[in-house]
């Protein structure tokens, strides 16, 4: 089956620093990924969709401007967590849309 | 925004019982689709169920869909210790977005 994968896997960063997360589909092109934040023992909240070549659509709620995404190419979506705070701290899982949509395996992001 | 409810929060049972996990939604949907989800790792896709279907099967899970009550039960029978993980509905919306919206999940565990 069609596979996406994540990096990194986890990643510990001070506050106040950004933190950039990958995410790959392998072997498939995705012109739509979506990126979702899970806190601890909680459902996937939806954050944005990333379009590939334009803007990302952000949900209610989400600051753009602290979560960048870029979709630069069919096969890769970045996220970036600016200036992040110990809040931010959560599982991070992107998926990419290929008929049904496939999950990457997530990324543990920890700020001190 | 979460689309709904899934309930029981929590199910733990023994090996060889079936297990039921209910999901209720609130807005039109395109298709509903169940995932479950290892302790800290992504997802996995188990089973599509389209808005003009009412039953699904594949292999030890079998799903139902009441559009008229937006309520979706997953059941999983002869259950095995491998099965213990978590369990989310997501509906995707009439709309051709891609957007999957999750319940709170319903946390499974197989006794041995």
């Amino acid at each position: 089956g069609a596979v996406v994968s994540q990096h990194p896997s986890w990643v510990i960063c001070k506050s106040g620093t950004s933190v950039k997360i990958e995410c790959r589909s392998l072997d498939f092109q995705a012109t739509t990924m979506f990126w979702y934040r899970q806190f601890p023992k909680q459902s996937l909240m939806l954050m944005a969709t990333s379009n590939e070549g334009s803007k990302a659509t952000y949900e209610q709620g989400v600051e753009k401007d602290k979560f960048l995404i870029n979709h630069a190419s069919l096969t890769l979506s970045t996220l970036t967590v600016t200036s992040a705070h110990p809040e931010d701290s959560s599982f991070y899982i992107c998926s990419a849309r290929g008929g049904v949509q496939y999950f990457g395996p997530g990324t543990r992001l920890t700020v001190t | 925004s979460q689309q709904g409810e899934e309930d029981p929060q929590a199910l733990s049972i023994q090996e060889g019982e079936n297990a039921t996990m209910n999901c209720s939604y609130k807005t039109s949907i395109n298709n509903l689709q169940w995932y479950r989800q290892n302790s800290g790792r992504g997802l996995v896709h188990l089973i599509l169920i389209r808005s003009n279907e009412r039953e699904k099967h594949s292999g030890r899970l079998r799903v139902t869909l009441d559009t008229s009550k937006k309520s979706s039960s997953l059941l999983i029978t002869a259950s095995r210790a491998a099965d213990t993980a978590s369990y989310f509905c997501a509906t995707a919306g009439s709309g051709n977005t891609g957007k999957l919206i999750f319940g709170q999940g319903t946390t499974l565990q197989v006794k041995p």
